[in-house]
C-alpha cells in the first residue's frame, strides 16, 4: 500500500493540459514543502521532473509544473506532446517515528 | 558528468542475500545522501531506505526493518545495498538515487537499476 493516492491513470489529447493529484496527510504532504515528481518510461529509470513542489531542475521543459493545496500536491502538464506519454510518481517526506517518505502508487498518463 | 552504475542483474534463491552495489563518479561522494527505492515487475516504485555516504549512517522503510543493510566504501565511492531473508515478492529493479546534501532533498540522479529475480 503506497503513502500517498494517485489516480491510476490519466489522458488528454496533443495540446491539451492534465492535472495529477497526489494525496497524502497533515504528516507528510501537509506538512513539508518537500513533495517531488518522477517521470518514468517503460524501461527506464524514473526522472526527477519537479522538487520541492514547484520548482524544475535544469533542462526540465516549463510544460511541467508543481503545485500544493493541503494536503494534496498536483502536478500539471501543459501542450501535451507524445514524448509525455509515460508513468508518473510523488513522493513526499514524512519525519515520523515510522516514516521517512513514501511514494505515490504511480499514474499512467496516456496521450491520445 | 555524475553517473551511478549497478550490476545489471542478479538471480538468488528463496532464503538467500543479495548485495547490490552502485558505483559513483563524478561528484563529491561524501556531500550527497544515497537512497534505495525498488520496483516491482508491473508496479510502483517503494523506498526502502538512506544512507550518509559520509558518516555511514542509516534509515531503513519500517517494511525493511531488520531485512535490510546499507553500507558504503569511500575508498571506491560505492554504496551498497544488502537484502536478506529474500522470497519471491522480493523480486524487482533496485534502485540507487542521489539525493541531496539535506537527507529531505529529492533524488536528483538515478542508477540504471539492477534485476533481482528470487526463484527457486
Amino acid at each position: 500500500q503506497s503513502a500517498l493516492t494517485q489516480p491510476a491513470s490519466v489522458s488528454g489529447s496533443p495540446g491539451q493540459s492534465i492535472t495529477i493529484s497526489c494525496t497524502g496527510t497533515s504528516s507528510d504532504v501537509g506538512s513539508y514543502h518537500l513533495v517531488s515528481w518522477y517521470q518514468q518510461h517503460p524501461g527506464k529509470a524514473p526522472k526527477l521532473i519537479i522538487y520541492e513542489v514547484t520548482k524544475r531542475p535544469s533542462g526540465v521543459s516549463d510544460r511541467f509544473s508543481g503545485s500544493k493545496s493541503g494536503n494534496t500536491a498536483s502536478l500539471t502538464i501543459s501542450g501535451l506532446q507524445a514524448e509525455d506519454e509515460a508513468d508518473y510518481y510523488c513522493y513526499s517526506f514524512a519525519r515520523t517515528t515510522t516514516l521517512f517518505g513514501g511514494f505515490g502508487g504511480g499514474t499512467k498518463l496516456a496521450v491520445l | 558528468q555524475v553517473q551511478l552504475v549497478q550490476p545489471g542483474a542478479e538471480v538468488k534463491k528463496p532464503g538467500a542475500s543479495v548485495k547490490v552495489s552502485c558505483e559513483t563518479s563524478g561528484y563529491t561522494f561524501a556531500s550527497y545522501y544515497m537512497h534505495w527505492v525498488r520496483q516491482a515487475p508491473g508496479q510502483g516504485l517503494e523506498w526502502l531506505g538512506i544512507i550518509n555516504p559520509g558518516g555511514g549512517t542509516t534509515r531503513y522503510a519500517q517494511k525493511f526493518q531488520g531485512r535490510v543493510t546499507m553500507t558504503r566504501d569511500t575508498s571506491t565511492s560505492t554504496v551498497y545495498m544488502e537484502l536478506s531473508s529474500l522470497r519471491s515478492e522480493d523480486t524487482a529493479v533496485y534502485y540507487c538515487a542521489r539525493g541531496g546534501f539535506y537527507d529531505t532533498d529529492a533524488f536528483d540522479i538515478w542508477g540504471q537499476g539492477t534485476m533481482v529475480t528470487v526463484s527457486s
